[in-house]
């Protein structure tokens, strides 16, 4: 089974600065998926990150708000750029391997203040 | 486009009573479904999953679904509930266009245990 480690697991920030999060794979994968859930909501991807091209936003997210970076088949980043309180969510990383079976991490729970 | 409908936002069950948690799917194909749940303050863990085969799927903690196609339902069930089974319940779908491992969400059914 996979493990997929995600840092920070838990910040607060102030508006108008910056985040990145790391996620972190013990397996080689394709693709990786970034997730975002806000308080109280269900969970909406945010992108798709493939090694070695360049991230496939989802409708209403936008590569200048979450730049991803995707250097290697177990590593990626999102950066949450000029937060507001709006921003205030768990985000998830997530990847699917051989057997059908969809790992996600732990999440990483972001206040911004 | 796939899109997944959990029509209850809120369900309180006593606790040794059976559950069912709805779960409506969107999909042309057949659809990988899935059901996950939520603690408070906890990530998401898998409890069962369908892809293909037997429409009765077993999962973790005593919870199976059925898929029936010509509903295009995916419902979650448990025969007796128990506190500790008071979550958020999500139910996803695949979509193909990455490969099955790009999930598409309900909206969450916040499921309450009276003891």
């Amino acid at each position: 089974s996979a493990v997929i480690s995600q840092k920070p697991s838990r910040d607060i920030c102030q508006r108008g600065t910056s985040l990145t999060i790391q996620c972190q794979v013990d397996s080689q994968v394709t693709m990786m998926f970034w997730y975002r859930q806000q308080p109280g909501q269900s969970l909406t991807l945010i992108a798709t990150a493939n090694q070695g091209s360049e991230a496939t936003y989802e409708s209403g997210f936008v590569i200048d708000k979450f730049p991803i970076s995707r250097p290697n088949l177990t590593f990626s980043t999102l950066t949450v750029s000029n937060m507001s309180p709006e921003d205030s969510s768990i985000y998830l990383c997530s990847v699917g391997l051989s057997g059908n079976t969809i790992y996600f991490g732990e999440g990483s729970w972001l206040t911004v203040v | 486009a796939q899109s997944v409908t959990q029509p209850d936002i809120h369900i309180t069950v006593s606790e040794g009573a059976s559950l069912e948690l709805r779960c409506n799917y969107s999909y042309g194909a057949t659809p990988y479904l899935f059901w996950y749940v939520q603690s408070p303050g906890q990530g998401l863990q898998l409890l069962l999953k369908y892809f293909s085969g037997d429409t009765l799927v077993q999962g973790i903690k005593g919870f199976e679904a059925e898929f029936k196609r010509s509903q295009s339902s995916f419902n979650l069930r448990k025969p007796s509930v128990h506190w500790s089974d008071a979550a958020e319940y999500f139910c996803a779908v695949g979509a193909d266009s990455g490969g099955y491992n790009k999930l598409i969400f309900g909206a969450g059914t916040r499921l309450a245990v009276h003891p």
